[in-house]
């Protein structure tokens, strides 16, 4: 058990750029999620995969962002034309199925957009 | 909707003193509650989780906590805190229902600072 896995750790990026943040989860989870963390604030929840099927996208998640998990294993992030208010850090976590089995967070990507 | 409180935004102690840190859920369902720990610049690690059963659960590094149904609370207490202790707290609940039963809906956090 590795543990949730996330690249870049840090990212700094101009306004108006894209950015891709990847996320490795622990390998026997078929679930995996990711939230954005703002200073100040709790984690907020982006969106939900089982395995490779996207389930549920929070209202959070603008047309300018894009999650995909293409073969149920790994996941990326995309965010294009990036926007200050972009800048968070990005949590990605994952579980096996069933009720009550611990959810597990990776460290996190840090956004900074300037 | 179901929401968090998490009643302080702060909790400073002297180390080797007790802490209590306050969370109260709203939902009209039921509910499984959870601790999660922040250390500066990391994700996040469980500390505790109530799913059903003994009201009293207790986690790693000491920790635990007390479902009360009628109060609608879930507070964590530790009764002598280390300087290591010194983190983010998250409280959090998911909804004992079909439809979402995956999604954490976290509260703002309790910053706690142990003093020595």
């Amino acid at each position: 058990d590795t543990g949730v896995s996330q690249d870049p750790r840090h990212k700094i990026t101009k306004r108006g750029q894209n950015v891709t943040f990847r996320c490795d989860p622990i390998s026997e989870h078929n679930r995996l999620y990711w939230y954005r963390q703002t200073l100040g604030q709790g984690p907020e929840f982006l969106t939900y995969f089982q395995n490779e099927a996207q389930l549920e996208k929070s209202r959070l998640l603008s047309d300018r962002f894009s999650a995909e998990r293409p073969k149920g294993s790994f996941s990326t992030l995309e965010i294009q034309r990036t926007e200050q208010g972009d800048s968070a850090m990005y949590l990605c976590a994952s579980s096996s199925q069933g009720m009550g089995n611990t959810i597990y967070f990776g460290e996190g990507s840090w956004l900074t957009v300037v | 909707a179901q929401s968090v409180t998490q009643l302080d935004s702060q909790v400073p102690v002297f180390e080797e003193a007790p802490v209590e840190l306050r969370c109260n859920y709203s939902s009209s369902v039921s509910v499984y509650l959870f601790w999660y720990v922040q250390y500066p610049n990391q994700g996040l690690q469980l500390l505790l989780k109530y799913l059903s059963g003994s009201t009293l659960v207790k986690g790693i590094n000491g920790f635990e906590a007390e479902f009360n149904k009628s109060q609608t609370s879930f507070h964590l207490r530790k009764p002598s805190v280390h300087i290591s202790d010194t983190a983010e707290y998250f409280c959090a609940v998911i909804l004992d229902s079909g439809g979402s039963n995956y999604k954490l809906t976290f509260g703002k956090g309790t910053l706690l600072t142990v003093n020595p």
